[in-house]
């Protein structure tokens, strides 16, 4: 199975902040990136797929890009509701997940 | 909108099976396939395993073969997953969710709220 290394584990921003996570492919997952929001209790929230194609009503100020094995999600201007667990999957071959960032108020 | 609500909590002992159900709306069954998605208590995310609708085919991950089986239900737009020989470790919450494309194994756009199941003698 590819594994997928996410970094870093956690994070403390404050609201206005832009944020990078990165995720690496431990072999190329072509585009095949994509990157979910979790807050507790809730399920995962679809936010980007193919590297940076941005899901249906997910706001602009997320962003992803990447190729090969290296993968970025970008939150270019932190909000309160941004506060939550991220991960990133590959969809090459069998699907993995990130172990994820979780994202905390500073 | 689209829809997918889950079958209730479940407490299994070690050695059971258990099968959850996720009933679909709002949108053309077979138009998606089906990925289960579980989450240990305090954990990361595990892809289980797909479904397709259109065609039936199936692609589970390998730690699951073998004790997995998904299914659908065009009648009822009602998709199942199968988890035999149960154990601790499989506490978990599972979610099934529907995938971007409906023959080939995609990222999940639309889920279901979850199912809690616990396997303790």
């Amino acid at each position: 199975d590819i594994q997928m290394t996410q970094s870093p584990p956690s994070l403390s921003a404050s609201v206005g902040d832009r944020v990078t996570i990165t995720c690496r492919a431990s072999q190329t997952i072509s585009k095949y990136a994509s990157w979910y929001q979790q807050k507790p209790g809730k399920a995962p929230k679809l936010l980007i797929y193919t590297t940076s194609t941005l899901q249906s009503g997910v706001p602009s100020r997320f962003s992803g890009s990447g190729s090969g094995t290296d993968f970025t999600l970008t939150i270019s201007s932190l909000q309160p509701e941004d506060f939550a667990t991220y991960y990133c999957q590959q969809t090459y071959t069998t699907p993995t997940f990130g172990g994820g960032t979780r994202l905390e108020i500073k | 909108q689209v829809q997918l609500v889950q079958s209730g909590g479940e407490v299994k002992k070690p050695g059971a099976s258990v099968k959850v159900s996720c009933k679909t709306s709002g949108y053309i069954f077979s138009n998606y396939g089906i990925n289960w998605v579980r989450q240990a208590p305090g954990q990361g995310l595990e892809w289980v395993g797909w479904i397709s609708v259109f065609n039936g085919f199936t692609n589970y991950a390998q730690k699951f073969q073998g004790r997995v089986t998904m299914t659908t239900d065009t009648s009822t737009t009602t998709a199942y997953m199968e988890l035999r020989s149960l154990r601790s470790d499989d506490t978990a919450v599972y979610y099934c969710a529907t995938t971007l494309l409906p023959t080939v194994v995609t990222p999940s756009n639309n889920w279901g709220q979850g199912t809690l199941v616990t396997v303790s003698s």
